[in-house]
């Protein structure tokens, strides 16, 4: 069974604070995805990371996927309210489907 | 472009009682996915299917539950009898061409709160 485990599994911040939330496993993944999902809405896609080690950046969140393609990590600089939801990861492992993580759930406050 | 559509958005039911949750994937896209999310769980797969054949159903939990997909543009989980465990919110995704095999990227619908009392 390969696990994914995200930490940590809820974050409270104030607007304008960077944090960054984990996502590991002992299993190796040809691909790894983030999503963020809103209350009342699916997950919706952020990023895709395929190669170890490779950084992704979409305008403040830097996603980067480990050397080993095991673990991920998610970066947010300057947290704004609108990036509240609960932010899940899932790995790809050429079979067709994907495990996800429980997810860590993010508050951003005002 | 319309996403992923699915029906009912909410549905309460008594136990015992025949569900029916239905989805629309994006048109193009070849693979079908249903997930189910509860708080205890997280999202679990519960069965996929390829070209509206089913691929792997070893998610689906046990005989009650049900998944077809007599075309490309609809498919149905259903669930007899319904059980208070299995209230639940339920996605249906779906992913273009290569893509799922690949890279496993999915497009998902808003899902079907559901609630057995």
């Amino acid at each position: 069974t390969q696990l994914l485990e995200q930490s940590p599994q809820f974050l409270s911040i104030q607007e304008g604070e960077n944090l960054t939330v984990y996502c590991n496993s002992s299993s190796v993944f040809s691909s790894l995805q983030w999503y963020r999902q809103e209350p009342g809405e699916g997950p919706v896609l952020l990023v895709t990371v395929v190669t170890g080690g490779e950084v992704k950046k979409l305008k403040r969140l830097t996603f980067q996927f480990g050397d080993a393609r095991k673990d991920s990590s998610l970066h947010i600089t300057a947290a704004q309210p609108g990036d509240t939801g609960l932010y899940l990861c899932a790995g790809n492992t050429n079979a067709g489907k994907s495990t996800f993580g429980d997810g860590t759930t993010l508050t951003v406050k005002p | 472009d319309a996403g992923v559509i699915q029906s009912p958005r909410h549905e309460v039911t008594e136990m015992g009682q025949e569900v029916t949750l239905r989805c629309k994937p994006i048109s193009g896209h070849d693979y079908l996915f249903w997930y189910r999310q509860t708080m205890m769980r997280g999202l679990e797969l519960l069965i996929y299917f390829n070209n509206n054949v089913p691929i792997d159903d070893s998610g689906m939990p046990e005989d009650r539950f049900s998944a077809k997909m007599p075309n490309a543009s609809f498919s149905t989980l259903k669930i007899q009898p319904s059980e208070p465990r299995d209230s639940a919110v339920y996605f249906c995704a779906s992913s273009s061409p290569g893509l799922a095999w690949d890279t496993g990227e999915l497009f998902f619908g808003e899902g079907s709160r559901l609630t057995v009392l």
